[in-house]
């Protein structure tokens, strides 16, 4: 599996872009990209998946470069509820048996 | 219920005693996954199972801690002779592995033990 590097916090206040970068840079030809998001007291939940270019759903957008050796998760006007960890994960989950490795993640607080 | 369920949601259990986690799985799931999350750290995957494939026990820590997943659905996290550092919290995960694109994990609440 492919080892991620993601900033281990950031801080924005409410109503900013955020954009958390994650470094992989020896993501395989089948590997995809996943993002998580963990509240305090929860367990992760699923934000976004893709594989290049750019994946947009009603939560977040994933952009990833034609190298593919990072994405960016972008958050739009984030709110206080944002305040969360953001786990990236790289790998191909189906063919290597879809284990989930996660980092340490991105803490993210928004202040008001 | 339809969502992943995990009991107890807390345990507090003395030195030296074996406890057993439940995990029960969103139905038609195929992939059930345990990690144990300690205070302001991620996720340490423990134990992925999937379908009637051998488990990968990969992340297990020590021989002291096993899973079992009967009939394909519940899944059972033993640790035997619990330590003060087996304290944490302990999450399950299932999923519905078609391919790639589909490998949305949902996870369950947990259960925090704590070892006394």
């Amino acid at each position: 599996l492919a080892k991620t590097t993601q900033p281990i916090s950031m801080d924005s206040y409410e109503g900013q872009e955020v954009n958390i970068t994650c470094s992989h840079n020896n993501i395989a030809t089948n590997d995809y990209i996943t993002w998580y998001q963990q509240f305090p007291s929860q367990g992760p939940r699923f934000i976004i998946q893709g594989y290049k270019t750019k994946v947009t759903n009603e939560v977040a957008s994933l952009f990833i470069p034609a190298d593919r050796k990072s994405s960016t998760l972008s958050l739009p006007r984030v709110s206080l509820s944002d305040t969360a960890v953001y786990y990236c994960l790289v790998g191909d989950f189906y063919n290597q048996g879809g284990k989930l490795i996660f980092g340490q993640g991105t803490e993210l607080s928004v202040k008001p | 219920g339809a969502g992943v369920s995990q009991s107890p949601s807390n345990k507090v259990t003395e030195k030296g005693k074996d406890v057993e986690l439940r995990c029960d799985p969103i139905s038609g799931h195929t992939a059930l996954y345990w990690y144990r999350q300690s205070l302001g750290q991620g996720l340490e995957f423990l134990i992925y199972f999937q379908g009637n494939s051998a488990p990968d026990k990969s992340g297990l820590p020590s021989d002291r801690f096993s899973a079992e997943r009967t009939g394909g659905s519940v899944s059972t996290l033993t640790i035997q002779r619990t330590q003060q550092e087996d304290s944490a919290v302990y999450l399950c995960a299932s999923s519905l592995v078609q391919g790639a694109w589909d490998t949305e994990a949902f996870f369950g609440q947990g259960t925090r033990l704590t070892v006394v």
